[in-house]
């Protein structure tokens, strides 16, 4: 069955360090989505990508932030100077159409120190 | 803006027990509605979902109907396993976007 992969499962970075984190959608979809959840909260909803471009962002998807899908097969999420409060676990999601479920990735758990 | 209210946890069961969950939401539209299940250590998985008004979702035994009437999505099942442990998350979808807003989750602890 087509899943959602997201690596590195867990990454660990410094304080005003550089991240990124590496999704592989399923194929033949076309809408594409980072949420975030930090420990103990609800998941929060980041960004949403479509014919490479972003079509919608939360307030939390700030100048820190940034999305690509720089081979047509990865999409990535960018973040600059990382925060502790940027600790969090970051799920990754795709969909074929609007209106239908979107599929989850594994999540990559990002800790800040 | 849209939201969803579900209730908090931990909800504490014995195998067998009858389950329920409750959910309602807040949209300006006419939101799909969605349950999704969190296993320990895994990712957000799709359990079951209702894309309008008294649709039945049903899946593994779960099941939820869109109430719009009363803005609600309970999840519930009739006899709940020691694997059905996990945390639960109401969430909804306004279809212009597919953007899904979630409840807090809730976290069902079956035991034995």
């Amino acid at each position: 069955e087509p899943e959602v992969t997201q690596t590195p499962s867990h990454q660990v970075t410094q304080m005003g360090q550089e991240v990124i984190l590496r999704c592989v959608p399923i194929s033949n979809h076309l809408y594409f989505y980072w949420y975030r959840q930090i420990l103990g909260q609800k998941v929060e909803f980041l960004v949403s990508f479509y014919n490479n471009e972003i079509s919608e962002k939360s307030e939390i998807f700030d100048d820190q932030f940034s999305v690509e899908r720089p081979d047509g097969s990865n999409f990535t999420l960018k973040i600059r100077s990382t925060k502790l409060e940027d600790s969090a676990m970051y799920f990754c999601a795709s969909s074929r159409s609007l209106n239908i479920e979107a599929f989850f990735g594994q999540g990559t758990r990002l800790t800040v120190v | 803006g849209d939201s969803v209210t579900q209730m908090e946890g931990p909800v504490t069961l014995s195998e067998e027990a009858f389950l329920t969950i409750n959910c309602t939401y807040t949209a300006t539209g006419y939101p799909s509605l969605f349950w999704y299940v969190q296993y320990p250590g895994e990712g957000l998985q799709l359990l079951l979902k209702a894309t309008k008004a008294d649709d039945k979702g049903s899946n593994k035994g779960f099941e939820a109907t869109y109430r719009k009437e009363t803005t609600s999505f309970h999840l519930e099942k009739g006899s709940v396993q020691v694997s059905d442990s996990a945390v639960y998350f109401c969430a909804l979808s306004d279809g212009a976007t597919n953007k899904l807003i979630f409840g807090t989750g809730t976290l069902l602890a079956v035991q034995p």
